[in-house]
């Protein structure tokens, strides 16, 4: 089954310790990219990926990190969480293309206390 | 750049009404558009899409869109709303330039009252 998959679903963490949310696709899509969703803004970007060791920052990027080592996973990096980076997270999938669909991973949930 | 406006970030209808949610793009160069919906604790998954093709597009789940250039718009309908329709919906294009990324409207949340 195509999918996208993130890990955790649900994070609560204390400002300023490192996480981690993890995105791994299985459709050999070259690009990923990460969303953040908030109440009133709808989805912005965070980075993206068009390739294996090829990232860029998208709307948001201030205070993450990514890479892409491997084709199917896409991490995202907090490397020192605050209270405004509380939000839900989606990981997205697509081939390269602007006419194609992109595959949304299942959200992670994440409190920075 | 691209961008997608969406009228009404709350929309409630009846059971069996129908479903019209509203969706204009930015641009002087027919783009690609998607419905994408969001169920609650769900990722988001694609209603349809405009690709130039056919400006009525047919979708999941008993939806339609069309694509009208003079109105720059891309309308979401559908005939008659089940409850099971209630969800949040983004309409989204694809960015001009080399990152590709989608820019989202900033939704609509669909109420189905019983």
């Amino acid at each position: 089954e195509a999918q996208v998959t993130q890990n955790p679903r649900y994070l609560i963490t204390v400002t300023g310790k490192k996480l981690t949310v993890t995105c791994s696709q299985n459709m050999n899509h070259e690009y990923m990219s990460w969303y953040r969703q908030d109440p009133g803004l709808g989805l912005r970007q965070i980075y993206y990926s068009m390739n294996v060791e090829v990232t860029d920052k998208g709307d948001v990027p201030e205070g993450y990190k990514v890479s892409r080592k491997e084709k199917r996973n896409f991490p995202l990096i907090l490397e020192s969480p605050s209270p405004n980076q509380t939000s839900l997270y989606f990981c997205a999938s697509r081939r390269q293309g602007r006419n194609t669909e992109a595959f949304f991973g299942q959200g992670t949930r994440l409190t920075v206390v | 750049a691209q961008s997608v406006t969406q009228l009404g970030s709350h929309v409630s209808v009846s059971e069996g009404a129908l479903v019209l949610l509203r969706c204009n793009y930015s641009s002087s160069v027919p783009p690609y558009l998607f419905w994408y919906v969001q169920y609650p604790n769900q990722g988001l998954q694609l209603l349809l899409k405009y690709t130039s093709a056919a400006t009525l597009v047919k979708g999941i789940n008993g939806f339609e869109a069309e694509f009208k250039k003079s109105e720059t718009s891309f309308h979401l309908t559908k005939p008659s709303a089940h409850m099971s329709d209630a969800a949040e919906y983004f309409c989204a294009v694809p960015s001009q330039g080399g990152s590709e990324k989608l820019v989202f409207g900033k939704g609509t949340k669909l109420t189905v009252n019983p």
